[in-house]
């Protein structure tokens, strides 16, 4: 059964730092990874997708790696602002039978003080 | 529509009524997921349907859950005898197609299911 690790379980940084999410999981027989930001009371939205043949991804600030043989993935948040507070959870798509669900980290609780 | 929309957002009962939630998924995405989001952990997986069949049900808890997607779009969770420890918040996603390619989730906004 695929299990997903995320540490640390909180982050509390001052505005401007570089930081580092990170994401394990135990079956590398993976799919693709998602990491995603869920804002209090609201839904998920996705930030960064990775396919298992990928090593990283990036979106503005924002970099994901993938090192599927190790089971980790680091998603880098470059000049913290204020606005990036929120849990960033991580995800990842199994292959085989399990094919269409995603597997979630238990998230990163993120606050950047001004 | 420009999202996965989910009716309604907030929904109080007492303990053993039945309650359906409803998800309508983005225009054209053949897969729809239901997951269910226990406070401080993340989604969990209960259900997913490639058109109008139930693909891979095995994270539905019990016999007293069950979902149907009938013409292939909107979906609908139904709990009956709804007990306190199905108090969550259930988040409907969904994506282009299960095979080949990127498809990535794109999630809802949730139903926040209280049981009193």
């Amino acid at each position: 059964k695929q299990e997903v690790t995320q540490i640390p379980a909180a982050l509390s940084v001052p505005e401007g730092e570089n930081l580092v999410l990170n994401c394990s999981f135990t079956d590398s027989a993976i799919y693709n990874l998602q990491w995603f930001r869920q804002d209090p009371g609201k839904g998920l939205t996705s930030l960064l997708l990775i396919q298992s043949s990928q090593r990283e991804q990036t979106s503005g600030r924002l970099n994901a790696s993938l090192d599927k043989s190790s089971g980790r993935s680091t998603l880098y948040i470059a000049a913290s602002q204020p606005g990036d507070s929120a849990t960033y959870l991580c995800a990842v798509r199994a292959g085989g039978t399990s094919y269409g669900k995603l597997t979630f980290g238990q998230g990163t609780i993120l606050t950047v003080h001004p | 529509g420009a999202g996965v929309s989910q009716t309604p957002s907030n929904k109080v009962t007492e303990k053993g009524k039945y309650v359906e939630l409803r998800c309508d998924p983005i225009s054209g995405h053949t897969a729809l997921y239901w997951y269910r989001q226990s406070l401080g952990q993340g989604p969990e997986f209960l259900i997913y349907f490639q058109g109008t069949g139930a693909a891979d049900d095995s994270g539905l808890p019990n016999d007293r859950f069950f979902a149907v997607r009938p013409e292939g779009s909107v979906s609908t969770l139904k709990i009956q005898r709804t007990e306190r420890g199905d108090s969550a918040v259930y988040l409907c996603a969904s994506s282009l197609r299960i095979g080949g390619g990127i498809h990535e989730q794109f999630f809802g906004p949730g139903t926040r299911l209280t049981v009193l």
